[in-house]
């Protein structure tokens, strides 16, 4: 019983290519998350959403649209692919604004 | 949320309890302690939190100086399972950091045989 999973796992593509990861939570959470871990090992968040609304955004370049179809769903699309994409996405989902969060078992995006 | 120091690396004998201390000298009152740790190849993974009262569950006990100026995740009996990045956040709930878990660079422990 997988709490929060993400697919792919493992993406390797083109500079330039638009890709998209999903992730599926079966916690019955309210909340959702996009986190990137470069490759200095440093997770930051992206996204946040609650009820299926945008709530954060940290600044990222708007080639990375976030959507989330319904409460237990929330994907990732990236157009135009950058080398500097290439990281570990990880998803997370928590009830509401909670510090409890419980985390995917992460994407690996290469970008050649 | 107020910055957290940790040590950039600790080692541990397996069986032994491990002690990973955190200062948060800046943390306000309605900020809480939380800690997260991150097996490698894996999704972060949530250990304990709390505000100012010792925690303990299953993994792990978390104490938390009166002044509440610092803290120190134990884990009572250390397995090679164990070895991992382990993240202190402090957070507050609510306002424009909905949700937000900032994760610094973390201390890897690792466990020795």
């Amino acid at each position: 019983d997988t709490a929060v999973s993400q697919t792919p796992k493992y993406l390797v593509t083109q500079m330039g290519n638009d890709k998209s990861i999903k992730c599926e939570q079966n916690l019955g959470h309210d909340t959702m998350y996009w986190y990137k871990q470069d490759s200095k090992k440093f997770l930051k968040i992206m996204f946040s959403y609650n009820n299926k609304e945008l709530i954060i955004n940290e600044t990222v370049p708007n080639r990375f649209s976030p959507k989330s179809p319904d409460k237990a769903h929330l994907n990732l699309h990236i157009n135009s692919l950058e080398l500097g994409d290439s990281a570990v996405y990880f998803c997370a989902s928590s009830q509401q604004d909670s510090g409890t969060q419980y985390f995917g078992p992460g994407t690996r995006l290469l970008v050649l | 949320d107020a910055k957290t120091t940790q040590p950039p690396s600790m080692d541990c004998a397996e069986g032994r309890a491990a002690n990973l201390p955190c200062n948060h000298s800046t943390i306000s009152g309605n900020e809480y302690v939380y800690w997260y740790r991150q097996i490698h190849s894996q999704g972060p993974q949530y250990i304990i939190h709390g505000l100012k009262n010792n925690e303990t569950n299953e993994m792990a006990s978390l104490i938390i100086t009166e002044d509440r100026k610092s803290s120190t995740l134990i884990l009572p009996h250390a397995t090679l399972r164990d070895t991992a990045v382990y993240y202190c956040i402090v957070r507050v709930a609510g306002g424009t950091s909905y949700g937000k878990l900032t994760f610094g660079q973390g201390t890897i422990l690792t466990v020795h045989p």
